[in-house]
């Protein structure tokens, strides 16, 4: 079956440790998106892909970036994890921005 | 502003009982898309149905219906016949016309045997 695949499902990083999330879809979707949702909050959207153009929103911190090697993968590093980036990040994909997005299963980041 | 509010932080229904989960929008866009994601505790956002505000007919899949009201900006969710299976966050989103998609704080449904 087509899907997102997020790895691992739980993380835990050290304060300050520089942590990488992957994301991966076999749906040839253009469009990678990296979300962020706190505990019983809506999920935040970070920045997304469009093939390989990046498009970050305003209020990202520069503490996150990410990375496209090609179609089918996306990455969410974090440079520098505080106590208050831990949360559920989730990656979505679709095939044009004006289409539904399709969520992976999520990974769960705790910072020690 | 865009902004999607859903009033209702929990729900509880009986198993096999229909429920309706509500969801208000603000948009000035003409052309925009009405979603609905169910997130068991497991974290995953399953989609579950769609709406385009210029559809003429209240969307339908399986068990899920949409009872959209364009004129009062409402794309309410109903669930029928509710199974145990049906515990979990339920979000309410709206694509803008940058395909960006904007969430509500969720409905907690809680189906009791």
């Amino acid at each position: 079956d087509a899907m997102v695949i997020q790895n691992p499902r739980y993380q835990v990083t050290q304060f300050g440790k520089p942590v990488t999330l992957s994301c991966s879809q076999t749906l040839n979707h253009n469009v990678m998106y990296w979300y962020q949702q706190k505990s019983s909050q809506a999920p935040k959207l970070l920045f997304h892909y469009y093939d390989k153009d990046f498009n970050n929103e305003a209020d990202t911190p520069d503490n996150f970036q990410s990375r496209r090697p090609n179609t089918s993968f996306c990455f969410l590093d974090i440079r520098s994890p505080g106590l208050g980036d831990a949360a559920m990040y989730l990656c979505a994909t679709s095939e044009e921005r004006q289409e539904t997005q399709y969520f992976g299963p999520g990974t769960r980041l705790l910072v020690l | 502003a865009q902004k999607i509010t859903q009033t209702q932080p929990g729900m509880f229904v009986q198993e096999k009982e229909a429920v309706t989960l509500d969801c208000t929008y603000d948009t000035s866009d003409p052309s925009y898309g009405l979603f609905w994601y169910k997130q068991p505790s497991s974290g995953e956002m399953i989609f579950l149905i769609y709406q385009g505000s210029y559809d003429q007919q209240n969307a339908t899949e399986g068990r899920y219906s949409l009872n959209f009201q364009k004129a009062r900006k409402s794309a309410n969710l109903v669930i029928s016949a509710s199974q145990l299976g049906d515990s979990a966050m339920y979000f309410c989103a709206m694509r803008n016309q940058g395909g960006k998609l904007i969430f509500g704080q969720g409905t907690e449904l809680s189906v009791k045997p």
